[in-house]
C-alpha cells in the first residue's frame, strides 16, 4: 500500500514569501505529525493533529507557522513570509492512533530552501 | 526540560565488531522508547521499540529506568548496518506521541 507521501519534495523560495507544504498521510491513520530538521541538528516536533484537530500546538516556532488537516486525511503546513532560518527538511508522519506505542510512519520529507 | 542526548555524531566500526549507540534521556513521565533508523536515500523508519522487547536485525535495546538510557547494541555488525541512527522517546512533552529525537547517530561499518 502507499506510504506517506510529501509534496514538493523541494521548494526553493525567496525571503518574504509564503509557501504551503502538503502532507497525505496512509489512509485511516488518524494521527498526524510534523517534524522539522535543520541542517547540522535532530529533529524537531511542530504540531500534531488527532484527527482534524491540533491539540498540541507548542512546537510551532512562530506565529508565522500554521497547520490545518482536513478530512482526517490531508494536512498543509503553511509558512509565511518565510525567513533564512526556516530553511529546512519538513518531515510529516502518521500513525494508527496517538498511543505512545504506535509506530510513526514517515515521509519523504520537503526540502525547503528559502533565498 | 525534556532532552536526549545522543554523545556519539559518528561511530566507526569494522565489520563483525560489537556496536553500542548511546541514548540517555531526561523525562516528565514515563515515555515509551524509540529507536528509529534512517538508511542512505530511504525515509526514516522505525527499528525497535521497548515495549515489544524484540531484537531487530540483530539489534536490541535495554531500558535502564536508573540510568534513564536506553543503549542500542549489535553484537556484530553488518556493512548494511551503516545508517544514521535516532533515539526518540515520545509522550515527553505531555500528550500525544510526540516524538523527541537525539541528534542522532552515524553508524559506519567498515570492511
Amino acid at each position: 500500500g502507499a506510504g506517506v507521501s510529501q509534496s514538493p519534495s523541494n521548494k526553493v523560495t525567496e525571503k518574504g514569501k509564503d509557501v504551503e507544504l502538503r502532507c497525505d498521510p496512509i489512509s485511516g491513520h488518524t494521527a498526524l505529525y510534523w517534524y522539522r530538521q535543520r541542517l547540522g541538528q535532530g529533529l524537531e516536533f511542530l504540531i500534531y493533529f488527532q484527527g482534524n484537530s491540533a491539540p498540541d500546538k507548542s512546537g510551532l516556532p512562530s506565529d508565522r507557522f500554521s497547520a490545518e488537516r482536513t478530512g482526517e486525511s490531508v494536512s498543509t503546513l503553511t509558512i509565511q513570509r518565510t525567513q533564512q532560518e526556516d530553511s529546512a527538511v519538513y518531515l510529516c508522519a502518521s500513525s494508527r492512533d496517538i498511543l505512545s506505542y504506535n509506530e510513526q510512519f514517515f515521509g519523504p520529507g520537503t526540502r525547503l530552501t528559502v533565498l | 526540560a525534556q532532552r536526549v542526548t545522543q554523545p556519539e555524531k559518528l561511530l566507526s566500526v569494522f565489520k563483525g565488531a560489537p556496536v553500542e549507540l548511546k541514548c540517555n534521556y531526561s523525562y516528565s513521565g514515563s515515555p515509551e522508547l524509540f529507536w528509529y533508523v534512517q538508511y542512505s536515500r530511504q525515509r526514516l523508519q522505525l527499528l525497535l521499540r521497548h515495549i515489544s522487547r524484540e531484537s531487530i536485525k540483530g539489534f536490541t535495546a535495554d531500558l535502564n529506568k536508573g540510568e534513564t538510557s536506553f543503549h542500542l547494541k549489535k553484537p556484530f555488525a553488518q556493512e548494511e548496518d551503516s545508517a544514521m541512527y535516532y533515539c526518540a522517546p515520545s509522550g515527553l512533552t505531555g500528550g500525544g506521541n510526540k516524538l523527541t529525537f537525539g541528534t542522532g547517530t552515524q553508524l559506519k561499518v567498515e570492511l
